[in-house]
């Protein structure tokens, strides 16, 4: 089946401009998360959804940033007022439920760079 | 918070040979679970190979295998027979097994940059 698809793939904007990163989990899997990777660095953890509820939202790391999973399926990464250090690959993530065991499958990312 | 160290930014090995690639993390929790993933330049993370902490027995997958050290919080991968196609940024990730404070998510480490010389 399909795997775990992010649109778009890469997204140029300026400083200041919002932006919404789009995924699309894999059918069925109640779990969702979204990671940052800046350059040179492992993936970090900014949000959790059970559902369509934000279980977890302790990574993201400010109030610009917001996620929303209104049906629980897709989700959207959302950035206000983007500053160029926002500038990294966006990753999300989704496994068949929260379980610590159960693979996280991750899709191929966002590229977001932030002029 | 737990934190996860990747102590070798790049290794190399011919073709057809072993490699090891080294994980220390650091934790004061006594279950959780520890994965090896790989990231090939499509940036897609793809899982190698998990282990449970209370499992003492190492984990294995075919050409890949653990040396999962509890007391010394180590969890090596070993990569035998190496093939071009392992190459990629292999990244160790830790798992709590606890809720919430941002322990639901993987916490990675910095990544290991594997090269198969042909």
């Amino acid at each position: 089946g399909a795997g775990v698809s992010q649109t778009p793939s890469n997204k140029v904007t300026e400083k200041g401009k919002y932006v919404e990163l789009r995924c699309d989990p894999i059918s069925g899997h109640t779990a969702l998360y979204w990671y940052r990777q800046s350059l040179g660095q492992g993936p970090e953890f900014l949000i959790y959804f059970q559902g369509t509820g934000a279980a977890d939202d302790s990574g993201l790391p400010n109030d610009r940033f917001f996620a929303v999973r209104p049906e629980g399926s897709v989700s959207t990464l959302k950035i206000q007022r983007t500053e160029r250090g926002d500038s990294a690959v966006y990753l999300c993530a989704s496994s068949i439920n929260r379980g610590s065991y159960n693979e996280q499958f991750f899709g191929p990312g966002t590229r977001l760079t932030v002029l | 918070a737990q934190t996860v160290t990747q102590s070798q930014p790049e290794m190399s090995v011919q073709e057809a040979e072993t490699v090891t690639l080294s994980c220390t993390y650091d934790t004061s929790e006594s279950d959780y679970y520890l994965f090896w993933y790989k990231q090939p330049p499509s940036r897609q993370m793809i899982l190698v190979i998990r282990q449970e902490a209370y499992k003492q027995q190492n984990a294995t997958e075919n050409r890949f295998s653990v040396n999962f050290q509890k007391a010394a919080k180590s969890f090596s991968l070993k990569i035998s027979d190496s093939q071009l196609g392992d190459a990629a940024m292999y990244f160790c990730a830790y798992r709590s097994l606890q809720s919430g404070g941002g322990a639901d998510g993987l916490t990675f480490g910095k990544g290991t940059h594997l090269i198969i010389q042909p």
